[in-house]
């Protein structure tokens, strides 16, 4: 098992729609959890970071964390064609090291 | 304040070189990490450096090294070239690695070439 895992893609959603993306951790002692952004040829931008369990909203973004079911997810509200990325969720396993998963591609058509 | 600075953006080698790769973290931040990406692995974590030690290493093996000097800055440094070795190598800082509020920022990468 992966320690971290992404619903593979791509992803594929009409402008104006939400996107859901979501990601499990192995690693019952992970402490934070955050989401990048990627654009081809470039590289990782923070888009949201939680450490919490429940929902945390910044803008158009809602990042949602379940310790429980370690599970954490990210839904874009009103996606716009800029919005088409890949999408990497990241999780601290352990002092120092951050896990990435392997990405999910979103694409947003007009 | 300037981000997370990685020289050089490219790099073309040979097998059998070596290669010495550069990162200068935000202000202020104490550690450094570096990653490997490629298409068919994704980001790889390599190993990352607080306060000129290294704490923590990746399953890389021994050809990749990296240090930290006490300015912060860092230097990873891969031996003996491979093939396999051709990839998009990302520093990223950190003022503390791993906990609340004090995510990772990237650096735009070295594109290494192995040929």
């Amino acid at each position: 098992q992966k320690e971290v895992e992404q619903n593979s893609g791509p992803l594929s959603v009409p402008e104006g729609a939400i996107a859901s993306l979501n990601c499990t951790y192995s690693d019952r002692g992970s402490q934070s959890f955050f989401w990048y952004r990627q654009y081809s040829g470039k590289s990782p931008e923070l888009i949201m970071s939680i450490y919490s369990n429940g929902d945390k909203e910044d803008g158009r973004f809602t990042a949602q964390l379940n310790k429980a079911s370690q599970y954490v997810s990210l839904l874009i509200r009103d996606s716009q064609p800029s919005d088409s990325a890949t999408y990497l969720c990241a999780v601290s396993t352990s002092y120092g090291k951050l896990t990435f998963g392997q990405g999910t591609i979103l694409t947003v058509h007009p | 304040k300037a981000g997370v600075t990685q020289t050089p953006r490219y790099l073309i080698k040979t097998r059998g070189q070596q290669v010495t790769l550069s990162c200068s973290p935000i202000s202020g931040h104490r550690s450094v990490s570096w990653y490997q990406q490629t298409p068919g692995q994704g980001l790889q974590f390599l190993f990352e450096y607080f306060s000129e030690t290294q704490r923590n290493k990746g399953n890389f093996p021994g050809r990749f090294s990296g240090r930290q000097f006490s300015n912060s800055r860092s230097e990873m440094n891969v031996s003996t070239l491979e093939l396999g070795d051709s990839a998009l190598y990302l520093c990223a800082s950190s003022f503390l690695p791993g906990q609340e509020n004090s995510p990772l920022h990237f650096g735009n990468g070295t594109r290494l070439t192995v040929t």
